[in-house]
């Protein structure tokens, strides 16, 4: 286990369901991750919250809305989503904003299924 | 542009054999490179973190070398067990602010 947890771990939903990733930390970490995960495609990195503010947002489209309410957690809120949002969603955590020392520490992932 | 390519996309090897996984990459100015393994259905792991100045870092049976002259590194698997079943993804860490740049990774099987 790497200290990071991911609910639900599979979430099927329909494209006019309304529905929330839950990420949670139990390292001590200031700076939370979102990346998307697709077939045959490098990580895409969605977000980034340190110290709970968004520092950085990959022209990343609104129906994905994100949520830090404190350090230890980070949600992701989806809406109205189209079927090549199906994808395994990643949370990651790790001491402080990337530089050449932190390293990231992933959850299990979502696999999300759009129908 | 940016990017980190490796090859192959794909390996079959038989349990107890050695491989190397290639990494090459276009990122600058460069931080340092990351290895992960990811097993199925999992998040990516990370083995080894090296910056400019390393050449080799070893963690158990996997080791690593990085060239930053001509943008190279390798992963090298030794004796391999059916454990290392996984996807490898490279990683280059870019500028001060550390911004990611992964690869699209290996999926490593082992048979018996």
């Amino acid at each position: 286990e790497t200290g990071v947890t991911q609910t639900p771990r599979h979430l099927v939903m329909g494209m006019t369901n309304k529905k929330s990733l839950k990420c949670e930390q139990h390292l001590g970490h200031n700076a939370m991750y979102w990346y998307k995960q697709s077939a045959k495609k490098p990580l895409e990195l969605m977000f980034v919250y340190s110290l709970e503010e968004r520092v950085e947002n990959n022209s990343v489209p609104s129906r994905f809305s994100p949520e830090c309410p404190n350090s230890s957690h980070l949600f992701l809120h989806l809406h109205t989503l189209q079927p090549e949002d199906s994808a395994l969603y990643l949370c990651a955590s790790s001491q402080d904003l990337p530089n050449s020392y932190n390293e990231q520490f992933f959850g299990p992932g979502t696999r999300l299924t759009v129908l | 542009k940016n990017q980190v390519e490796q090859s192959p996309q794909s390996l079959i090897i038989l349990e107890g054999k050695n491989c190397t996984l290639q990494c090459n990459y276009t990122v600058s100015p460069f931080s340092n490179l990351r290895w992960y393994k990811q097993d199925t259905g999992r998040g990516p792991v990370s083995l080894t973190i090296m910056t400019f100045s390393e050449n080799t870092k070893s963690n158990g049976r996997y080791t690593a070398t990085l060239d930053a002259d001509t943008k190279q590194s390798s992963l090298h698997i030794t004796a391999s067990q059916l454990s290392d079943s996984a996807s490898y993804i490279c990683v280059v860490s870019r500028g001060s602010q550390g911004n990611l740049i992964f690869g699209k990774g290996t999926k490593l099987s082992v048979k018996p």
